[in-house]
């Protein structure tokens, strides 16, 4: 059975920082390419960034290019969101996927709310 | 970047009705990186259709996708009242992924 678990998320003032992480199993983490996705609560989904088997490609909306960094470690199965210089904007559901063709699993989110 | 534009925002429709979703896009994309989604809420999305045109495992075959470069359409025939939901699609290109606006399927 597939499991994509999201963890990290929390209250942070603006300017702040966090830490996303997501561990998944179920299916070969080393060969997939993963990716984050988020959603304002009532609000559309807005894809965050990918990263490929081996994180030499790397890839993300403009909104967060230079401050979200995404990494990987295929020894722990998991995904790291580093997000840095946090803003209201920010504020969203936090979703870990594995990428592909197309995201053919999804983790039930994390909730980063960026508030003072 | 590609802009997926979904029409229409809402569809009212009844159960055992058919309901025909459309995404348009900016620019030509590549089908094989166009796909549906389902979202409940309190849930995370649900892969329906990659390819434009393939179901995902599981994906009853009321589920239809089609469509080609910039038009595509999701067509869902006889609704059941688990399909009341919203649908988004999405598509690969210029490095980056894109979501339409999404659809919201209503129980009329």
């Amino acid at each position: 059975e597939v499991q994509v678990v999201e963890s990290g998320g929390g209250l942070v003032q603006p300017g702040g920082s966090l830490r996303l992480s997501c561990t998944a199993s179920g299916f070969t983490f080393s060969k997939s390419w993963m990716t984050w996705v988020r959603q304002v609560p009532g609000k559309g989904l807005e894809w965050v960034a990918n990263i490929n088997e081996d994180g030499t490609k790397i890839y993300y909306v403009d909104a967060v290019k230079g401050r979200f960094t995404i990494s990987r470690d295929n020894t722990k199965n998991s995904l790291y969101l580093y997000m840095n210089s946090l803003r209201d904007e920010d504020t969203a559901i936090y979703y870990c996927a594995k990428d592909g063709q197309c995201f053919d699993y999804w983790g039930q989110g994390t909730v980063v709310t960026v508030s003072s | 970047e590609i802009v997926l534009t979904q029409s229409p925002g809402t569809l009212s429709l009844s159960p055992g009705d058919r309901a025909t979703l459309s995404c348009r896009a900016s620019q030509s994309v590549t089908s094989k990186y166009l796909a549906w989604y389902q979202q409940k809420p309190g849930q995370a999305p649900r892969l329906l259709i990659y390819g434009a045109s393939s179901r995902a495992t599981g994906i009853p075959d009321r589920f239809s996708g089609s469509g080609s470069e910039t038009h595509f359409t999701l067509t869902i025939n006889r609704l059941e009242s688990e399909d009341f939901a919203v649908y988004y699609c999405q598509q690969w290109g210029d490095s980056r992924w894109t979501f339409g606006q999404g659809t919201k399927v209503e129980i009329k």
